[in-house]
């Protein structure tokens, strides 16, 4: 089983700012198979990136995914006001499909 | 439109038994896997289960291995999830999620549903 940490926990920046969330596999996740997605309080999850670096219909391009093997990065460029959330990374290369604990972006 | 209507959660007491029912929309249900992620409250995703589109893979989380099952009905367009010897720790809302990959086991999830509530307390 592939357990998935993600750092960090919390990070706190201002709106126009570049967000860096990393998503560490216990090991390797075969074919990049690492997906991203947002959750905003009281809705169901969003899928933002699959595939590592692939961007799911209709997300922004501020959004971008990076990384192989065991080391995967989110990056935000820019944050807009809608972006503070949680972020949560997820691997579905091999069963189970086990979630990171997430990092929540809030505002600073 | 995709629709992924998510029913049959409710108040349960420990050991007893609950049938989630999923029920899709707006593409081709036959076409995908499926799977069932839960959130306890005030807590992260957990991937619970997930089934291939002809119901020939199929996968647990280790924490309900051998007590829930997950199943399909292509015809009805419908996802379920029973779930035996239910435990606090199950207390959540567990969403409906369909797989991205057509024809395909396991892929990053693209639609989810609202979400059923599930209480075990006693």
């Amino acid at each position: 089983e592939i357990v998935l940490t993600q750092s960090p926990g919390t990070l706190s920046l201002s709106p126009g700012e570049r967000a860096t969330l990393s998503c560490r596999a216990s090991q390797s996740v075969s074919s990049s198979y690492l997906a991203w997605y947002q959750q905003k309080p009281g809705q169901a999850p969003r899928l933002l990136i699959y595939g590592a670096s692939s961007r799911a219909t209709g997300i922004p391009d501020r959004f971008s995914g990076s990384g192989s093997g065991t080391d995967f990065t989110l990056t935000i460029s820019r944050l807009e006001p809608e972006d503070f959330a949680v972020y949560y990374c997820q691997q579905y290369g091999s069963s189970p499909g086990n979630f990171g604990p997430g990092t929540k972006v809030d505002i600073k | 439109e995709v629709q992924l209507v998510e029913s049959g959660g409710g108040l349960v007491q420990p050991g007893r038994s609950l049938r989630l029912s999923c029920a899709a929309s707006g593409f081709t249900f036959d076409d995908y896997a499926m799977h069932w992620v839960r959130q306890a409250p005030g807590k992260g995703l957990e991937w619970v289960s997930g089934i291939s589109w002809n119901s020939g893979s199929i996968g647990y989380a280790d924490s309900v291995k051998g007590r829930f099952t997950i199943s399909r009905d292509n015809a009805k367009n419908s996802l379920y999830l029973q779930m035996n010897s239910l435990r606090a720790e199950d207390t959540a809302l567990y969403y409906c999620a369909k797989d991205m990959e057509e024809l395909l086991w396991f892929g990053a999830l693209d639609y989810w549903g609202q979400g059923t509530l599930v209480t075990v307390s006693s």
